[in-house]
């Protein structure tokens, strides 16, 4: 079966970098999600890591070790509309249609 | 192009009732997946439909089912609600093969 972990909430200040750690244990692996969600709507893509290394786009990067099944989020300069829920996720299986999503980590971006 | 689409936004129902969700995916994309999000949790699978059948389906009871329409759009059914049912339900379109889901707006169901 899979299992993500991640932080439940973070706090930075505007104008910082963040960096929101995911943990996960998969039977096999098909690449890993980040989405954004703000309170009450429906979470958006952000990215997709199959290969280890960083993916940069833009104010937001997103790096992943699958030895040691571990991904992280980085958002630089950030902004208060940052202010949301941080969902990693990873396909059920080797069909690689369905997510098993993380806790979510809610960072607030203070002034 | 419209992205996914779901109706109705928010919904009140008592215990024992039914209810149904219905979602429209995204333009060019043949597979729906139904999610719930508990509030303060990530969303957890419900199940998936493609060519109008149950592809997938994750831990949820036969309360729970659904049907895909040869339009691709697709229906959430929930009977003999409970308390626990209480949550945002979520809607994801794709393309069949390829991972990345898209996501509707939700629809939040209250069961009193």
């Amino acid at each position: 079966g899979q299992n993500i972990d991640q932080p439940t909430e973070m706090t930075a200040t505007e104008g910082a970098i963040v960096q929101i750690n995911c943990t996960y244990q998969t039977s096999g692996f098909n690449g890993l999600f980040w989405y954004q969600q703000h309170a009450g709507e429906a979470p958006t893509f952000l990215s997709y890591n199959v290969l280890d290394g960083l993916e940069e786009k833009g104010r937001f990067s997103s790096f992943l070790s699958r030895s040691k099944g571990y991904s992280y989020l980085l958002l630089k300069e950030l902004q208060m509309k940052d202010s949301a829920s941080y969902l990693c996720a990873v396909p059920r299986d080797n069909y690689g249609q369905n997510f098993v999503f993380g806790p979510g980590t809610r960072l607030s971006v203070l002034p | 192009d419209a992205g996914v689409t779901q109706s109705p936004t928010h919904l009140i129902k008592t215990r024992g009732q039914q209810v149904t969700l219905r979602c429209s995916p995204k333009s060019g994309h043949d597979t729906v997946s139904w999610y719930q999000q508990a509030l303060g949790q990530g969303p957890q699978f419900i199940f998936q439909y493609y060519e109008e059948e149950e592809r997938q389906r994750g831990n949820f009871p036969d309360r729970f089912s659904g049907h895909q329409f040869p339009n691709y759009s697709s229906e959430l059914n929930v009977n003999a609600l409970l308390l626990g049912d209480s949550a945002l339900y979520l809607c994801a379109s794709s393309v069949q093969g390829l991972e990345t889901q898209y996501f509707g707006p939700g629809t939040r169901l209250l069961v009193l």
